[in-house]
């Protein structure tokens, strides 16, 4: 167990919807990164939040966002879902935005029909 | 091209061979480079960090770098079966506060 927690496990939603999916990181940890695998693809870098600023941006698309709030916990918004959107969220957090051991998540499955 | 290139695999090997996973890169900006291991689309468990180049032992598991020709590895001894999993490295630019990973590489370790 890292000690990230990730809720909810799975998620189940329709094309156009919105989902919110939640993260709470590793007690201490002040960075949030948020990370997308697909079946065909590898982990790819969404974003990174540190104590509540967004620090780094990867290949997030338009209709996503984040926020990390003042307790640390995080929240990454997908909109106007696509089939495409479909795959695993993983959330990872560190103690720092330098070095960055993260730790991750177990991931939520998101599946758009 | 992608800043991370893994060797995509799969590999199968038997029980107790010596298994090298390897990665090259073209960012100079990396400083620190970790292995993750990945069973069956959990969430990636950190198996090894370093900050330079040479080698890094930990138990069964040695973790090498190689700057000069920007090649990682990561050596498993006497595999078991349960190291079925996949391998991903990853690296850090520390000042632009981005981790890349590579796609993994699938091992299976066959009894």
């Amino acid at each position: 167990d890292s000690g990230v927690t990730q809720t909810p496990k799975h998620l189940i939603t329709a094309t156009g919807q919105r989902v919110t999916l939640r993260c709470s990181p590793r007690s201490g940890d002040l960075s949030v990164y948020w990370y997308q695998q697909s079946l065909d693809q590898g982990l790819q870098f969404l974003i990174q939040y540190y104590n509540g600023e967004e620090r780094a941006k990867g290949n997030i698309l338009e209709r996503f966002s984040a926020q990390q709030f003042p307790d640390l916990h995080s929240e990454l918004n997908l909109s106007s879902l696509e089939l495409g959107d479909s795959a695993l969220y993983f959330c990872a957090s560190s103690g720092d935005d330098r070095f960055g051991t993260q730790y991750f998540g177990p991931g939520t499955r998101l599946l758009v029909l | 091209q992608k800043e991370v290139e893994q060797d995509p695999g799969p590999l199968s090997v038997p029980e107790g061979a010596i298994v090298s996973l390897n990665c090259t890169y073209s960012n100079s900006a990396f400083q620190y480079f970790m292995w993750y291991r990945q069973y069956s689309r959990k969430g990636p468990e950190l198996l090894m960090y370093t900050y330079s180049s040479g080698n890094k032992e930990d138990g069964r598991f040695t973790a090498q770098v190689d700057k000069s020709s920007k090649y990682i590895s990561l050596f498993i001894r006497d595999s078991q079966p349960s190291d079925s999993a996949t391998y991903l490295c990853a690296m850090r630019d520390t000042n632009a506060g981005k981790s890349t990973f590579g796609d993994g590489t699938t091992l299976t370790v066959k009894p």
